[in-house]
């Protein structure tokens, strides 16, 4: 069965403090992982997909890196507007054949103070 | 251009009715899935559809959940004899076409069983 764990499960930053998330997985054939921004009350926002560990990539003050065995979202100096719920999900890939469905964690609630 | 709607945004029902919500995914996707959403954790796969067929249903928990999407477009979730364990926000995804598509998720609706 695929797991997916984050951590920490919240995080509270100053202004400008650069801190990373984490997001440990487990799964069968791994087809992707997914990067998500979840605002309250609304639906996740997509950030950024991984497909192969080393691969790393960037947009304004997030980078998301893989490895085989968990995935990193950088902050870097991170602004009040960054306050979110990171969630962070895994798709299979077994026979040629990839799974529709995602596989979430339980996000990390990230709160970044003025 | 639209983003994935879902209506109603919130629902209120007493216990043992019946509930429908509907979800109206981006122009041209042609997978949609359901997701269930507690409060505190990451969506949960319900179902997956990919034109009219569901292609994963292996997320319902029982038979009192069922959905449908008879024109490859417009899906329903439906639940029968509701039960407090059913509150949460349920979430739809769409992607343009495949399982290995980005999926983009609408804001849910919020169910909340009496």
């Amino acid at each position: 069965e695929d797991q997916v764990t984050q951590s920490p499960e919240a995080l509270r930053l100053q202004e400008g403090e650069s801190s990373s998330l984490n997001c440990s997985y487990t799964v069968s054939g791994l087809r992707g992982l997914f990067w998500y921004r979840q605002d309250p009350g609304k639906g996740p926002e997509f950030l950024f997909t991984l497909y192969s560990a080393g691969e790393e990539k960037e947009k304004e003050r997030l980078k998301a890196t893989l490895t085989k065995k968990e995935s990193f979202l950088h902050i870097t100096a991170p602004k009040p507007e960054d306050s979110a719920t990171y969630l962070c999900a895994v798709q299979a890939y077994a026979g040629g054949t990839s799974y529709g469905k995602l596989t979430f964690g339980q996000g990390t609630i990230l709160t970044v103070h003025p | 251009g639209a983003g994935v709607s879902q209506t109603p945004s919130n629902k209120v029902t007493e216990k043992g009715k019946y509930v429908e919500l509907r979800c109206d995914p981006i122009s041209g996707h042609t997978a949609l899935y359901w997701y269930r959403q507690s409060l505190g954790q990451g969506p949960e796969f319900l179902i997956y559809f990919q034109g009219t067929g569901a292609a994963d249903d292996s997320g319902l928990p029982n038979d009192r959940f069922f959905a449908v999407r008879p024109e490859g477009s417009v899906s329903t979730l439906k639940i029968q004899r509701t039960e407090r364990g059913d509150s949460a926000v349920y979430l739809c995804a769409s992607s343009r076409g495949g399982a290995d598509e980005t999926q983009y998720f609408g804001p849910g609706t919020r169910l909340l069983v009496l």
